[in-house]
């Protein structure tokens, strides 16, 4: 079974531009979760969504915002790049919260995202 | 979620047991304790999760205290390939994980 994939895997922008991330889950998997990883702040939870709807999201101000399609796959989308904005943006697919028990999440290599 | 505190870092000989500690001491009843690590430059990777029995898997064993306010990591033979960070992540419901500082582990040959 194919894993997650990310695209692309790494990006170079400059102050102000946007950036799309795309992110394809494990076939099967309905949730999809992104995170921001920093060297100053580690691994800070993004948003999940779940059947094309938000079901979380994360403490991130509104430039961050994403969607997930019929099929799964998701996007996230980062308007206006301060430098602050430069990470790694992880996803992370798993089936479907249950309430009744722990699903594992799988994650993508990640997209490294460079701010100029 | 819960909070985890964990040592920062730590070395273990190659082909002895790595034993990490993890302490969440205000953990809730419904909340369990999931471990994923993170070699260099790739995504975490799910290792073992527990509610209060002890389980163990191809991976790793994860040791829970009675009280629940400590766990333990233990890869039983660890390998060079072992070198990499590990979180201890106290969690209930949902997909959305709160990632503390982890311990990096260095095997050393």
């Amino acid at each position: 079974k194919a894993g997650v994939t990310q695209t692309p895997r790494y990006l170079i922008k400059t102050r102000g531009q946007q950036v799309t991330l795309s992110c394809s889950p494990i076939s099967g998997h309905r949730s999809v979760s992104w995170y921001q990883q920093t060297p100053g702040q580690g691994l800070q939870f993004l948003f999940e969504y779940f059947s094309e709807t938000q079901r979380n999201k994360g403490n991130f101000p509104g430039r961050f915002s994403g969607r997930q399609f019929s099929n799964s796959r998701s996007e996230m989308n980062v308007s206006t790049l301060e430098l602050g904005d430069s990470a790694l943006y992880l996803c992370a697919s798993s089936l479907a919260w249950t309430g009744s028990s722990y699903n594992e999440q799988f994650f993508g290599p990640g997209t490294r995202l460079t701010v100029l | 979620d819960a909070k985890t505190t964990q040592p920062p870092s730590m070395d273990c000989a190659e082909g002895r047991a790595a034993n990490l500690p993890c302490n969440h001491s205000t953990i809730s009843g419904n909340e369990y304790v999931y471990w994923y690590r993170q070699i260099h430059s790739q995504g975490p990777q799910y290792i073992i999760h527990g509610l209060k029995n002890n389980e163990t898997n191809e991976m790793a064993s994860l040791i829970i205290t009675e009280d629940r306010k400590s766990s333990t990591l233990i890869l039983p033979h660890a390998t060079l390939r072992d070198t990499a960070v590990y979180y201890c992540i106290v969690h209930g419901a949902g997909n959305m994980l709160t990632f503390g500082g982890g311990t990096r582990l260095m095997v050393k040959p």
